[in-house]
This record gives C-alpha cells, structure tokens and sequence, in this order.
C-alpha cells in the first residue's frame, strides 16, 4: 500500500494568504495525484487530478504541482470557503489518502 | 448536473448484513467507474471498491470476501452489499463516480452506518 504523508497537519492562515500543502509518496506515484477539499458534514470534493489539473468548477487560484513522490497544492489566494480539510490521494496503485492538512482562519 | 444520493445506512448489529445503495442522476453508472468510499475519524478516508465499465470489481485487500459491488443498469444504481459486519465498519460510507478510473469526480452526500449491539 502506498502511504502519503501530507505536511503540515494544521495551517492557519488569513483570508488573502497564500496556501501552500504538502504531500510525499512512500514511493512514486507517476503523474497520478489528486486532491480534495472536505468541509464538515460534506463529502470531499475534487480539485485536482493528476497533479496539476483543476477540475470542472475549481477556481484558478488553487494549483497543483509535482512529481514522483513529492506534490503540491497551492491556494494563491485564500477566500473564505476554502477554509476546511485538504486530502491527497493517489490512483497509481490501490487508492489511498493522506490524513489530511486542516486549512483554519487565523 | 450529476447527483449521488445514497440509503440504506442506519444502526445494525455485529454479524449482520446490510446493503448501502447509490441512485445516480447525470451519470450513467454502467458506462463510468463506480466506488464506495468511507471514512471514520480513527483510520480516515479509506477506499474500498471500484466497479470499472465493463463490469469488473476490485476491493481493498484488506476487505476483500465481505463486501461486494454490483450495479443495476435499469435503476442507473449501484450497491454495496457488507457481510458479518464488525463495530470497527462504522463509518459514513460515500459513493462515487468517475469517468476515469482511481479517482472520485463526483461524490454523494455520504450515509452513516454504526456497527453496535
């Protein structure tokens, strides 16, 4: 199984900062990582997929980068409903997830 | 616009079987990739099956023999069934749907399932 880590567990941050999230493989992934905003009682949503593109309704401002084992999602410029739980997850083996960077107002 | 809504959740004791169900709408569940999903607050998101297109059915190998997905095409539905279930199988399970494999494009609102005597 393919672990990711992602880093740091927590960010607090203001509305108008720049998010930057981090998540390593346990080994290489290839291209194939996406991530996900999850807010309280509601299913994650995709944002990213395969490492750098957004899905259908995902606003520029948030951005993926990376590859092999080391990825990033960046939110240039934090609105107010971007606050809550980002997770990667992997599809180049089994799907797997990281265990989350909460995203919290400062 | 795609809608998943999922049933069938609810309070079941150990041993018991249970059957979770996926109505879909703006998306047709025989010619996508269909998953369930679920997560509790101890082991987080945990992917356990995918259904690709042409009917083939992969598990997590960890729950692999008690969990099986099926779809119904006439009911654009698909289905998790979860044999002798244990405490530790509570969770909120999602459904989700992709048109690519390994990856949820679209997701359900979730349905809670709790385990207990």
């Amino acid at each position: 199984e393919i672990v990711l880590t992602q880093s740091p567990a927590t960010l607090s941050l203001s509305p108008g900062g720049r998010a930057t999230l981090s998540c390593r493989a346990s080994q290489s992934v290839s291209c194939c990582l996406g991530w996900y905003q999850q807010k309280p009682g509601q299913a994650p949503r995709l944002l990213i997929y395969d490492t750098d593109n957004r899905a259908t309704g995902i606003p520029a401002r948030f951005s993926g980068s990376g590859s092999g084992t080391d990825f990033t999602l960046t939110i240039s410029r934090l609105e107010p409903e971007d606050f809550g739980v980002y997770y990667c997850q992997q599809g180049i083996h089994w799907p797997t997830f990281g265990q989350g960077t909460k995203v919290e107002i400062k | 616009e795609v809608q998943l809504a999922e049933s069938g959740g609810g309070l079941i004791h150990p041993g018991e079987s249970l059957r979770l169900s996926c109505a879909a709408s703006g998306f047709t569940v025989s010619s996508n990739y269909i998953n369930w999903v679920r997560q509790t607050p101890g082991k987080g998101l945990e992917w356990i099956s995918i259904m690709y297109p042409n009917g083939d059915t992969y598990y997590a190998a960890s729950l692999r023999g008690r969990f099986t997905i099926s779809r119904d095409q006439s009911q654009n539905t698909f289905y998790l069934h979860i044999n002798s279930l244990r405490t530790d199988d509570t969770a909120i399970y999602y459904c989700a749907g992709s048109g690519s494999p390994n990856r949820g494009d679209y997701w359900g609102q979730g349905v809670l399932l709790t385990v207990s005597s």
